[in-house]
């Protein structure tokens, strides 16, 4: 089946790095994704990776992939009280390609 | 150039009605997206539009249905409203070019009672 998972909350002190994690069940997945959202706002994409790569860097984020384990995760240097939102990661479901199965979010706290 | 925008931002409907919302996708974009956001839940697939017909669809109803114009907006429309249709729906455009970068709108609440 389709699943992919993530833990529900992270807390972290401003100037820390924030390590968010998730898990995902289709192995055949070619892209996968990262989006923050804030409260009452729909989804922003953060940044996204292609099955065949195992990091990818973007200034203040960086995203690594283990295919064999099935993890993905999202790491955030000198986090910021701006970057307190909930993340969702997704991967594109291989036989619907026009369908992403999200997680259910970590919510992120940064604490000043 | 603007992103994706939904109107409206929040509608109040009672049981049994039938609601539409709108979504004009992001400028280069030719296929919308639609998702139910329950809270505290991640967004759900409801279905895909891709030169004006539904190309993929989710497990919803029938009583979720949608159309895409020629100029790629697009609209969701749900009947019969049941209080679990209360949620957040987002909108997301992207480019047929098989990455399937989808960019989110900001949402319509809709609230059923």
């Amino acid at each position: 089946g389709e699943d992919v998972e993530q833990s529900l909350f992270l807390s972290v002190r401003e100037g820390d790095s924030s390590v968010i994690n998730c898990t995902y069940t289709d192995s055949s997945s070619t892209y996968l994704y990262w989006y923050k959202q804030e409260p009452g706002a729909g989804l922003q994409l953060l940044t996204y990776i292609f099955s065949n790569m195992d990091m990818k860097q973007d200034q203040r984020l960086t995203v690594l992939l283990n295919k064999k384990d099935k993890h993905l995760s999202l790491r955030i240097a000198d986090t910021q009280t701006g970057d307190s939102a909930i993340y969702f990661c997704a991967e594109k479901d291989y036989n619907q390609g026009g369908k992403l199965i999200f997680g259910q979010g970590t919510e992120l706290s940064v604490k000043p | 150039d603007a992103g994706v925008t939904q109107s409206p931002t929040h509608l109040i409907k009672t049981r049994g009605q039938q609601v539409t919302l709108r979504c004009s996708p992001k400028s280069g974009h030719d296929t919308v997206s639609w998702y139910q956001q329950a809270l505290g839940q991640g967004p759900q697939f409801i279905f895909q539009y891709y030169e004006e017909e539904e190309r993929q669809r989710g497990n919803f109803p029938d009583r979720f249905s949608g159309h895409q114009f020629p100029n790629y907006s697009s609209e969701l429309n749900v009947n019969a409203l049941l209080l679990g249709d209360s949620a957040l729906y987002l909108c997301a455009s992207s480019r047929s070019d098989g990455k399937n970068i989808q960019y989110f709108g900001a949402g319509t609440r809709l609230s059923v009672l």
